[in-house]
């Protein structure tokens, strides 16, 4: 079974400028969970979603936004890129919204804003 | 909200040694605990889980234990080969009154194995 796929791998961007991430989630997978990886803070939450409807919001600025398709594959979008947005950003997909569901990462899309 | 603390944030072994690796978290509720594994450039794979109704889990030459009264929990890595030199973290995930994160991550510890 393929794991979890993140396209771009890499991405280098200018502060200002907008980003879609995307990610394709293990086959029959329905909820998908993004996290924010820096040096400094470790891993911390995005959002999850399920069903095509966000389901849980970390605190982040609401140029950070994302979406659900109904094939369970997911996006994310940063709007007015700053240098703090300099991360590996993680996705992570599980097979239900079950509070106890092992949650399964790719290999992340490093952005790298300048 | 639930807050984990994780430590060492650095670790060696010599090869062959055993590798422990300690994490702590502040809701009482909380009931999964799973264990990433996160070699360079690639995101962090899951080696194990232990629910909060289980004091102690094993798989080969990795165990994780739970002490539900003290509120932490354990990696215990046996045998250290130089393959298992990765960056680990432990995760708690809260009960629902406690925050709306799914899981909240230790901040990791870099393990090296030197052969």
């Amino acid at each position: 079974k393929a794991g979890v796929t993140q396209t771009p791998r890499y991405l280098i961007k200018t502060r200002g400028q907008q980003v879609t991430l995307s990610c394709s989630p293990i086959s029959g997978h329905r909820s998908v969970s993004w996290y924010q990886q820096t040096p400094g803070q470790g891993l911390q939450f995005l959002f999850e979603y399920f069903s095509e409807t966000q389901r849980n919001k970390g605190n982040f600025p609401g140029r950070f936004s994302g979406r659900q398709f109904s094939n369970s594959r997911s996006e994310m979008n940063v709007s007015t890129l700053e240098l703090g947005d300099s991360a590996l950003y993680l996705c992570a997909s599980s097979l239900d919204r079950g509070r106890i569901t092992p949650l399964h990462f790719g290999n992340g899309t490093r952005l790298t804003v300048t | 909200g639930e807050n984990v603390e994780q430590h060492p944030s650095t670790l060696s072994v010599q090869e062959g040694d055993s590798a422990v690796i300690k994490c702590t978290y502040s809701d009482s509720a909380s009931n999964y605990f799973p264990w990433y594994k996160q070699e360079l450039g690639k995101g962090p794979q899951l080696i194990i889980d232990i629910r909060s109704n289980v004091g102690e889990k094993k798989d080969q030459r990795i165990a994780v234990t739970l002490n539900k009264t003290a509120k932490h929990f354990s990696l215990h890595i046996t045998e250290t080969q130089p393959e298992d030199s990765a960056v680990y973290f432990c995760a708690a995930l809260p009960s629902r009154n406690s925050g709306n994160t799914p899981l909240v991550f230790g901040k990791g510890t870099r393990l090296s194995v030197i052969a």
